[in-house]
């Protein structure tokens, strides 16, 4: 089935890492995605994977994929106050994006 | 290069009217998607369409409605309003739309804040 989750909260100071863990279902998908919501705005595509590609570094975000576990993370650097927003994790499928339910990052100064 | 527009922004109806929503897309993209935004429910594919034509669908019911003109400019419409119709309505524009075996960036506009009464 088409499902993907989420861990719904994190909290980090200011300077850590944060990292966002996302698990989806359908092994079928072959590509796998980060949006970030700030309040009021719409979505905004922060950084896709390929599915046979088990990390892509881009600037202060990584992600990282584990195929047979069907894991998903996204790993941000020196995590700025900036950064506080919800993110989402998605995959691509039969055209269209399934998303998590997002995990909203609070940074703590 | 201007963004993906909606219209309107927010937007106050009653129960069993209905709504008409708007969305402009980048230039030059031909790919309109929609999505509903409930706490409840998250982030929900409505449909897509391409040239003109409804390319993919999502499991809403049929109230839930779309179209494409020429220019790419889409509407979705939603007929007797639920209250659960309450969400937050985003489109994202692209310029092929996504496929199996292809990715293709999807821009998202603001969203229309529709509130049912």
């Amino acid at each position: 089935g088409e499902d993907v989750e989420q861990s719904l909260f994190l909290s980090v100071r200011e300077g850590d890492s944060s990292v966002i863990n996302c698990t989806y279902t359908d092994s079928s998908s072959t590509y796998l995605y980060w949006y970030k919501q700030e309040p009021g705005a719409g979505l905004q595509l922060l950084t896709y994977i390929f599915s046979n590609m088990d990390m892509k570094q881009d600037q202060r975000l990584t992600v990282l994929l584990n195929k047979k576990d069907k894991h998903l993370s996204l790993r941000i650097a020196d995590t700025q106050t900036g950064d506080s927003a919800i993110y989402f994790c998605a995959e691509g499928l039969r055209g269209k994006l399934i998303f998590g339910q997002g995990t909203t990052l609070q940074v703590k100064p | 290069k201007a963004g993906v527009t909606q219209t309107p922004r927010y937007l106050i109806k009653t129960r069993g009217q209905q709504v008409t929503l708007s969305c402009s897309p980048i230039s030059g993209h031909r790919s309109v998607s929609w999505y509903q935004q409930t706490p409840g429910q998250g982030l929900q594919f409505l449909f897509e369409y391409f040239s003109e034509t409804q390319r993919n669908k999502g499991n809403f019911p049929g109230r839930f409605s779309g179209r494409q003109f020429s220019n790419s400019r889409s509407e979705m419409n939603v007929s007797t309003l639920e209250l659960g119709d309450s969400a937050l309505y985003l489109c994202a524009s692209s310029l092929v739309g996504l496929a199996d075996r292809r990715t293709d960036t999807q821009y998202f506009g603001p969203g229309t804040r529709l509130t049912v009464l």
